[in-house]
């Protein structure tokens, strides 16, 4: 079972509401997450640390229509009145002894 | 500000080598764990290798034997030594800072491996 799982599309209309999923792997149900943004011709960009309480931190500068939230193995990512700009490939990363660093498969998301 | 900038990509034939570079400014580089990513074209973000504080390093099974990586602490800069290159190194290769999680990121080095 992979440690990290990612439906591979999602879309949301401009102006509404999105929620992206990360499902951890049996056994890692529990570790935290982070979630990356990568745009066409850009470096990844950090968004945001979840852990399984739920608590989340944002790395610096990123917009408030950015949350995260958590359930049971799920780690969810919302962007809420969803902008032009935020059209890109989302990835879910975790990290522990034995699994390294591991990345989802991304989540591309178009902005109709 | 805070910023990564590799440096180093090209066109290499199978079985050459590359060395790619990473320049950091705007941290004191000496504090955080580095590591190396990369993104084959059409696929995802695949974790390469890591060098810790101490110069401790770690790699992928994808990697290991072939890559090596360092770090020069006074000039504030990440390498990695990639010998041995085959078609499936194809990528672009980021370079990303551990702030725990991986909080600062490159703009990236494109690396071709074609005869």
């Amino acid at each position: 079972q992979p440690v990290v799982t990612q439906s591979p599309s999602a879309s949301a209309s401009l102006g509404a509401s999105v929620k992206l999923t990360c499902t951890l792997g049996s056994g890692h149900s529990t570790y935290a997450i982070a979630w990356h943004q990568k745009q066409p011709d850009k470096g990844p960009r950090y968004l945001m640390k979840i852990k399984s309480d739920g608590t989340h931190t944002k790395g610096d500068g990123i917009p408030d229509r950015f949350s995260g939230s958590s359930s049971g193995a799920e780690r969810y990512l919302t962007i809420s009145s969803v902008q032009s700009e935020d059209e890109a490939e989302y990835y879910c990363q975790t990290w522990g002894t034995g699994i390294q660093w591991v990345f989802g498969g991304g989540t591309k998301l178009t902005v109709l | 500000e805070v910023q990564l900038v590799e440096s180093g990509g090209g066109l290499v034939q199978p079985g050459g080598s590359l060395r790619l570079s990473c320049t950091a400014s705007g941290f004191d580089f000496s504090t955080f764990d580095m590591h190396w990513v990369r993104q084959p074209t059409g696929k995802g973000l695949e974790w390469v290798s890591l060098i810790g504080i101490p110069g401790d390093a770690d790699y992928s099974d994808s990697v290991k034997g072939r890559f090596s990586v360092s770090r020069e602490n006074g000039k504030k800069s990440l390498y990695l030594q990639m010998n041995d290159l085959r078609v499936e190194d194809t990528a672009i290769y980021y370079c990303a800072r551990d702030g725990y999680p991986f909080d600062v990121w490159g703009q990236g080095a494109v690396v071709i491996v074609s005869s």
